[in-house]
């Protein structure tokens, strides 16, 4: 089983639609939990961490249930710059601190 | 957020040769640096975990003497592929890490072996 696996999608939906993308961790010891935005030859840039009470940045709102060991992000009135790999990743201390990254969601937003 | 480079952004070399990567964090103390590998298609996997002034630990299947990690200073950390080959082609992405856990990546360095 993957450390943190994420449905690959594609995601295919037309601008201005709600999406939701999900993962699940397997080490209940993983400290911080992240969202990171990939665009095609890209680095990773860090969309927003995730916090156990849920927070928001304008349309984009994280989740993370620690019980379940599973991260959420929903994306509201999506644009057609949204369009990227949405890749979940979490903190585990292993020796020293590491980022598992998960396999990444593909959106493509539709005009 | 803060800024790390990446130099090359883009190389390619001859099957046997050795290629240096360097990564620098520009505005902050880099404590540890990070270095990833990302194959088409496929997420970023972790190759190598270096503090500054110590030898890097590598993570299982990546071989030390193939890919030599130096980070002499704070701001500095160098990956050399040595002796590359064509199944070392990929894009190569550095990240640094400061007194909080957040990493940040570089540009990354996209290495075609022919």
């Amino acid at each position: 089983r993957k450390e943190v696996e994420q449905d690959p999608g594609p995601f295919n939906v037309p601008e201005g639609a709600t999406v939701a993308f999900n993962c699940t961790y397997s080490n209940s010891a993983s400290q911080s939990f992240f969202w990171y935005r990939q665009d095609c030859r890209k680095e990773p840039k860090l969309l927003m961490s995730v916090y156990s009470s849920g927070n928001e940045d304008g349309r984009f709102t994280a989740q993370l249930n620690r019980a379940s060991q599973y991260i959420s992000l929903l994306i509201r009135d999506s644009k057609l710059s949204d369009s990227a790999t949405y890749l979940c990743v979490v903190n585990t201390l292993s020796g020293t601190y590491k980022y598992i990254f998960g396999t990444g969601t593909r959106l493509k937003v539709l005009a | 957020g803060a800024v790390v480079s990446q130099h090359p952004s883009w190389v390619i070399c001859k099957s046997g040769t050795s290629v240096k990567i360097e990564c620098r964090s520009l505005d902050f103390q880099a404590t540890t640096m990070f270095w990833y590998r990302q194959f088409p298609k496929q997420s970023l996997m972790l190759m190598a975990t270096s503090n500054e002034g110590s030898k890097a630990t590598y993570e299982q299947g990546v071989e030390k003497d193939k890919f030599l990690i130096n980070h002499a200073s704070l701001t500095l950390s160098t990956l050399t592929v040595t002796s590359a080959h064509p199944e070392d082609s990929s894009f190569y992405i550095c990240s640094a890490s400061g007194a909080r856990d957040t990493q940040y990546f570089g540009p990354g360095t996209r290495l075609t072996v022919l």
